[in-house]
């Protein structure tokens, strides 16, 4: 059972929009940075979106972040196929441990 | 840039140590926070620990009696010594740079399966 909570999926057709959230408490993501990962079939997570709403060199701005409080959100506009994945949100405890989400799977119907 | 490779052998006998290397070959060790993150099979994340090139460690409480993580900056690498080993230990282990409260970049992971 996962500190960070999301939802175990969510699907949605190519070109829509989708969000995963990402649910905490005061003492992680309340107080500290997110991250989003993606980790396509078979491969590494791979860095998405870090200090809750930056994309590193080389995200297209289809994917952003936000965070509110306790809760976080990855969206993802315009997509593709190619975009079936896990996701998982991470942040850090107020004990420098970093936590994961249970990750959500992604569809593109 | 940085390109990280695990190494270490891919089947562990129950109670025994789980041992894994990871090599830097792309850039300098110095300056960053290096982790261990692993997943079982068909689940999620779940983070193991992380050293400083300095030699500073933190770890997952769940793991801390059996976890050692160490650095050796002259071979640029750091290593993972997990003592004690259950199925449940059966996992991708991947190794990651910490940078900026993320992992930037990550290992391909290798599969560590613990059996007798």
């Amino acid at each position: 059972q996962s500190v960070l909570t999301q939802p175990p999926s969510v699907s949605a057709a190519p070109g829509q929009k989708v969000t995963i959230n990402c649910s905490g408490s005061s003492s992680n993501i309340g107080d500290n940075h997110v991250s989003w990962y993606q980790q396509l079939p078979g491969t590494a997570p791979k860095l998405l979106i870090y200090g809750n709403n930056k994309r590193p060199s080389g995200i297209p701005d289809r994917f952003s972040g936000s965070k509110s409080g306790t809760s976080a959100t990855l969206g993802i506009t315009g997509l593709q196929t190619g975009d079936e994945a896990d996701y998982y949100c991470g942040t850090w405890d107020n004990s420098l441990s970093a936590l994961f989400g249970g990750g959500t799977k992604l569809t593109v119907l | 840039q940085v390109h990280l490779q695990e190494s270490g052998p891919g089947l562990v006998r129950p109670s025994e140590t789980l041992s894994l290397t990871c090599t830097d070959s792309g850039d300098s060790i110095s300056g960053y926070y290096w982790s261990w993150i692993r997943q079982p099979p068909g689940k999620g994340l779940e983070w193991i620990g992380y050293i400083y090139y300095s030699g500073t460690t933190n770890y997952n409480p769940s793991l801390k009696s059996r976890v050692t993580i160490s650095v050796d900056t002259s071979k640029n690498q750091f290593s993972l010594r997990l003592t004690s080993v259950t199925a449940a230990d059966t996992a991708v282990y991947y190794c990651a740079r910490a940078s900026g409260w993320s992992f930037d970049s990550w290992g391909q992971g290798t599969l560590v399966t613990v059996s007798s």
